[in-house]
């Protein structure tokens, strides 16, 4: 099994340009999130998902979309992106047990 | 809101010494707390956890115990090692329906040969 995995590793943007970060898992897990790890200020939430079809906001939503049209999938979009979303964007998943599990992180520089 | 402070790194110490990482924190309810880490270009991974007042977790050496009355949860080592280095999150889980979980700030942890 693959746990959680997510693409791209790495990627370099202009300002301005979109984006769309994949999580993928295949753990048969309900729940997802979405965080971004900035130096300093550990993980904050950014949107999650409770089940295939819903989304809701967390911590610092604004500025990117999310989708969950599968199960398995977890998509974070940056529609128009600003230097102040540089940073290290994880994917996790939980059954519901509370316990989360995490992807490698996409590391995301917008120049 | 909730919240979760933990001491700020970086933590240097010799390998064989003894580690405390400070963690506190409030919430209104009863949570569940968490420590993670994260190795060098790695994403976090469950260390230990505790779900309830005065549990113990403990993996790997390191231990952990939930004190409701001091509201903390630090973690220790008796002995650390070089490949113990690494970034250390506190977390807690308020267990509602979305099973969100807070962080702290994470400490850096650099163990020396």
């Amino acid at each position: 099994n693959a746990g959680v995995t997510q693409t791209p590793k790495f990627r370099v943007l202009k300002t301005g340009q979109s984006m769309t970060l994949l999580c993928a898992q295949d753990m048969n897990h309900e729940y997802m999130y979405w965080y971004r790890q900035d130096p300093g200020m550990g993980l904050r939430l950014i949107h999650y998902s409770v089940g295939e079809g819903t989304t809701a906001k967390g911590e610092v939503p604004d500025g990117y979309n999310v989708s969950r049209l599968k199960k398995q999938n977890f998509l974070l979009g940056l529609e128009s992106a600003a230097p102040s979303q540089t940073s290290v964007y994880f994917c996790a998943t939980t059954a519901g047990e509370e316990t989360q599990y995490f992807g490698p992180g996409t590391r995301l520089l917008v120049l | 809101g909730d919240s979760v402070t933990q001491m700020e790194g970086p933590v240097t110490l010799s390998e064989e010494a003894c580690l405390t990482i400070n963690c506190t924190y409030t919430a209104t309810g009863y949570p569940s707390l968490f420590w993670y880490v994260q190795y060098p270009g790695e994403g976090l991974q469950l260390l230990l956890k505790a779900t309830k007042a005065d549990d113990k977790g403990s993996n790997k050496g390191f231990e952990a115990t939930y004190r409701k009355e001091t509201t903390s949860f630090h973690l220790e080592k008796g002995s650390v090692q070089v490949s113990d280095s690494a970034v250390y999150f506190c977390a807690l889980s308020d267990g509602g329906a979305t099973n969100k979980l807070i962080f702290g700030t994470g400490t850096l942890l650099a163990v020396q040969p």
